[in-house]
């Protein structure tokens, strides 16, 4: 198995409340990418991240923010959570060459539940 | 619009039928398409297929990338029970730096 650990694996909270997710790998991918998964939209990109201190948005990011300190640890923030925001995260990482020509390897998910 | 489709949404067999899954897909600059078995966790990798590799094979699965026509095929010879998952399909595009773009899968149920 890829050395992906997502923390924590389960969480409920409230509507207003920030949570912060994290995912942590021991390959030293430069690329890690957080995803949500909701029935009838299959897995959909939040942010993702090409080195330390870069990231950038995918197609769901509003309300969501990241930071990467470390190669290591890649956080994602819902600064103010909303019920909208009840998903599945997954976390992915993959090698830092070509990135596109590498497959992604995912963390065991975060199930996350806002009421 | 980038769009991938996955075909269809969920299939029913039996042990030792033959199945195949279809994804069609609409992306600018095309890089590589994936597909992926998830059970009740993490999607695992199963393919990787590019324009030097279009066809793929591990024991019963194997798949196949037309890109004139912009659809794959994911083969399972000799179903299992442990088969039975969600298969997920993505595409990578060249230029956005490994970003994958999913279908919904399909949800494959292989009964004894």
């Amino acid at each position: 198995d890829a050395g992906i650990t997502q923390s924590p694996r389960h969480k409920v909270t409230e509507t207003g409340t920030p949570v912060t997710l994290r995912c942590h790998q021991t390959e030293n991918h430069r690329y890690m990418y957080w995803y949500r998964q909701d029935p009838g939209h299959g897995l959909r990109l939040i942010h993702y991240s090409y080195g330390v201190k870069d990231t950038d948005k995918g197609e769901v990011s509003d309300g969501y923010s990241v930071s990467r300190s470390k190669t290591e640890d890649f956080l994602l923030t819902l600064e103010s959570a909303t019920s909208s925001q009840t998903s599945v995260y997954f976390c992915a990482i993959s090698e830092g060459q070509g990135a596109s020509e590498q497959p992604q390897h995912f963390g065991d998910g975060t199930r996350l539940s806002i009421l | 619009e980038d769009k991938v489709v996955q075909s269809p949404l969920s299939l029913v067999v039996h042990e030792g039928d033959t199945v195949t899954l279809n994804c069609s897909y609409e992306v600018t600059n095309f890089r590589s398409l994936l597909w992926y078995k998830q059970e009740k966790k993490a999607p695992t990798f199963l393919f990787m297929l590019t324009s030097s590799g279009i066809e793929k094979k591990s024991g019963r699965l194997s798949s196949i990338l037309d890109k004139k026509e912009l659809f794959s095929i994911l083969n399972i010879t000799a179903t299992q029970t442990g088969d039975s998952a969600v298969y997920l399909c993505a595409v990578a595009r060249g230029s956005t730096l490994g970003r994958l773009y999913f279908g919904r899968g399909t949800q494959l149920t292989v009964w004894p």
